[in-house]
């Protein structure tokens, strides 16, 4: 299974942009990068997902390095409602993998 | 909304019984998924069913089985319950069986006493 390496928590003030990191230094050639979020009381719901390159969405954008070992995900805006646990899931196979994720907190 | 239902959305038990939980995926969508979420294992993938066949099993217990019928809804079995069960239970669901993104329902929460 290709295992995630995320901070326990970050913060960042309203309205400026976020970098969420995650290292997935055993993920397979072929498993794409899957972020998810969970809100409070909420299940997880999908923010974006990508194999090699850089995606971008409504929501956010996903940045994958060159060797795939790591990614970043980007809220450009980061807003009260954003404030959640955000989940890097390498797919492996059949498999997504969700590690503890990271508990984001945005300050107003 | 993200179109897949989960009932109950809370269960409470006693140790040693057995309970039933069930999932109907979003329409269109053949695969089902479940986790298991607690305070100090965050998401814990259990079992995957893709158009009525396993697919891939992760960290079940024995004592917890599944399965998706015909009409695409699953059900996963608990028994032998103990207090570590306790936990939030969700299901997903995808188009495909790899790759695809997954749709959550809102869970459902076993408190075993």
């Amino acid at each position: 299974d290709a295992k995630t390496t995320q901070p326990n928590s970050m913060e960042s003030n309203e309205e400026e942009p976020v970098h969420l990191p995650c290292n997935h230094s055993t993920i397979s050639g072929t498993d794409y990068i899957h972020w998810y979020r969970q809100l409070p009381s909420q299940g997880p719901e999908y923010v974006i997902h990508g194999l090699t390159s850089n995606v971008n969405n409504r929501m956010a954008s996903l940045a994958i390095a060159e060797d795939r070992k790591s990614s970043t995900l980007i809220l450009h805006r980061a807003t009260l409602r954003d404030a959640a646990v955000y989940y890097c899931s390498p797919n492996t196979g059949n498999q997504f993998y969700f590690g503890t994720g990271t508990s984001l907190t945005v300050i107003p | 909304d993200s179109g897949v239902t989960q009932t109950p959305k809370h269960l409470i038990t006693a140790t040693g019984q057995r309970v039933t939980l069930r999932c109907s995926p979003r329409s269109g969508d053949l695969s089902v998924y479940w986790y298991q979420q607690s305070l100090d294992q965050g998401l814990q993938f259990l079992i995957q069913y893709y158009n009525g066949e396993e697919r891939a099993k992760g960290n079940i217990l024995e004592r917890f089985s599944a399965q998706q019928f015909p009409d695409l809804h699953s059900e996963l079995n608990l028994s032998s319950l103990e207090l570590g069960d306790s936990a939030l239970y969700f299901c997903a669901s995808s188009s495909s069986f790899g790759g695809e993104k997954l749709f959550f329902g809102s869970g459902t929460q076993l408190s075993v006493l």
